[in-house]
């Protein structure tokens, strides 16, 4: 199975500023097909899991345009350009390339 | 709106089974894979199964093989998990979702699955 990792594990963040969550895999997310089936997920308290992004940067429709996506092979980065307090919440990678599909552990993103 | 409604869950004892239930409404079911997550409350997420828009392929996690089995019915846009030989491990919240291009992307609200005897 493909192991995703992500750090940090919780991310304190300043309002208004920027963070950024790394996610990398146990091997290449490059598909035959020539795609990377790489998505970010994020989930606010009390709410079910919501796509933000996938195949690496492409960013979901109504998702803010401060998050953005980026890497290759198996390094991947979450960026947010300036978080805002509803950006709190759990944020997750996950693999689509190969079954079975696995997630990160969860990066915690909390206001300072 | 696409909108998926899971049901079905409950306290059930160790080795005893039980069938999930995930309703779609909003898109054309019969045109998309559908998924099952699951969510130990308090915890990360773990990718249950998936299935074809046609019902032909399914695909599961070792750790429910040949015991989950996952369903569809195109004409009653349902998407179903029939759970045997359940064990405590298998207590979570199971989110039904549909897939596209490898990513889960419209989630349901969840239904908690809970095994205890």
């Amino acid at each position: 199975d493909i192991v995703m990792t992500q750090t940090p594990l919780s991310s304190p963040v300043t309002l208004g500023q920027p963070a950024s969550i790394s996610c990398r895999s146990s091997q290449s997310l490059v598909f035959s097909d020539g795609n990377t089936y790489l998505s970010w997920l994020q989930e606010r308290p009390g709410q079910p899991p919501r796509l933000l992004i996938n195949k690496i940067s492409n960013r979901l429709s109504g998702v803010p345009d401060r998050f953005s996506g980026s890497g290759a092979g198996t390094d991947f980065t979450l960026k947010i350009s300036r978080v805002e307090a509803e950006d709190v919440g759990v944020y997750y990678c996950m693999q689509g390339t190969q079954f079975p599909y696995t997630f990160g552990q969860g990066t915690k993103l909390e206001i300072k | 709106e696409m909108q998926v409604l899971e049901s079905g869950g409950g306290l059930v004892q160790p080795g005893g089974s039980l069938r999930l239930s995930c309703a779609a409404s909003g898109f054309t079911f019969s045109t998309y894979s559908m998924l099952w997550v699951r969510q130990v409350p308090g915890k990360g997420l773990e990718w249950v199964s998936e299935i074809s828009a046609d019902g032909t392929r399914t695909y599961y996690t070792d750790s429910v093989k040949g015991r989950f089995s996952v369903s569809r019915d195109n004409s009653r846009s349902t998407l179903y998990l029939q759970m045997h030989s359940l064990r405590a491990e298998d207590t979570a919240l199971y989110y039904c979702t549909t897939g596209y291009d490898g990513s889960p992307v419209d989630w349901g609200q969840g239904t908690l699955v809970t095994v205890s005897s």
